[in-house]
């Protein structure tokens, strides 16, 4: 099967500038997770959703961090305006109804903001 | 709030070495645990979870790793490492609360280094 996508795989960019990311779950997996790692540090939960809805986004920035999945399949996380302590890679996960404590992770979106 | 703790940051290990990463977590109910992995230039993947029954687990590649609740820790291991075992290994927790289950929590990471 094929596995989390995600793009673009690195971003760079000015302090103050806007920036989105882009992920593409398993097919048939109903929950998407955005996580932030930034380096030396585990992988940090910034937002889960259950299809189209959200489940959990109490450590999202949200003066400055928005996420949205609208049909409940693919999803963009935007930074607005980005501060150079952005700077980290941005995993996005999903799972299946069935196994939703095993989370497959994509790539990842390597940020740098100058 | 929960935690995990890993104590080694970078281990390094000629081949053929034993390998034990430890893992400590705070949490005083039912918990699921888990070590991912992430080779140089790869994604995380899951390398082995421990949900319930028997203690210790079997994953990928000749790791194990064993729950013991008494000391709150799921240390990894492996008898006999490789240098395709170089990568960054991650544990993590979530906590299960009746029928629903907890964000997953990463510790820090602790990179291997294996030398051939």
């Amino acid at each position: 099967e094929a596995g989390v996508a995600q793009s673009p795989r690195y971003k760079i960019i000015e302090k103050r500038q806007s920036v989105a990311f882009w992920c593409n779950p398993i097919s048939g997996h109903a929950t998407l997770y955005w996580y932030q790692q930034i380096l030396g540090q585990g992988p940090k939960l910034l937002i889960q959703f259950q299809n189209n809805g959200v489940v959990d986004d109490s450590q999202l920035p949200k003066d400055r961090f928005s996420a949205e999945r609208l049909k409940g399949v693919d999803s963009t996380l935007k930074i607005q305006p980005a501060k150079l302590e952005d700077s980290a890679v941005y995993l996005c996960a999903s799972s299946s109804p069935l196994l939703t404590y095993e989370q497959y992770f994509g790539p990842g979106t390597r940020l740098t903001v100058t | 709030a929960q935690s995990v703790s890993q104590h080694n940051h970078h281990v390094i290990l000629s081949e053929a070495a034993s390998l034990e990463l430890g893992c400590n977590y705070s949490y005083g109910g039912t918990v699921n645990l888990f070590w991912y992995v992430q080779y140089p230039g790869q994604h995380l993947q899951l390398l082995l979870k421990y949900f319930s029954g028997d203690p210790l687990v079997k994953g990928i590649k000749g790791f194990e790793a064993e729950f013991i609740k008494s000391k709150f820790s799921f240390n990894l291991r492996k008898p006999s490492v490789q240098w395709s075992d170089t990568a960054e290994y991650f544990c993590a927790v979530n906590a299960r609360y009746g029928g629903s289950q907890g964000n997953l929590i990463f510790g820090k990471g602790t990179k291997l280094s294996v030398k051939p």
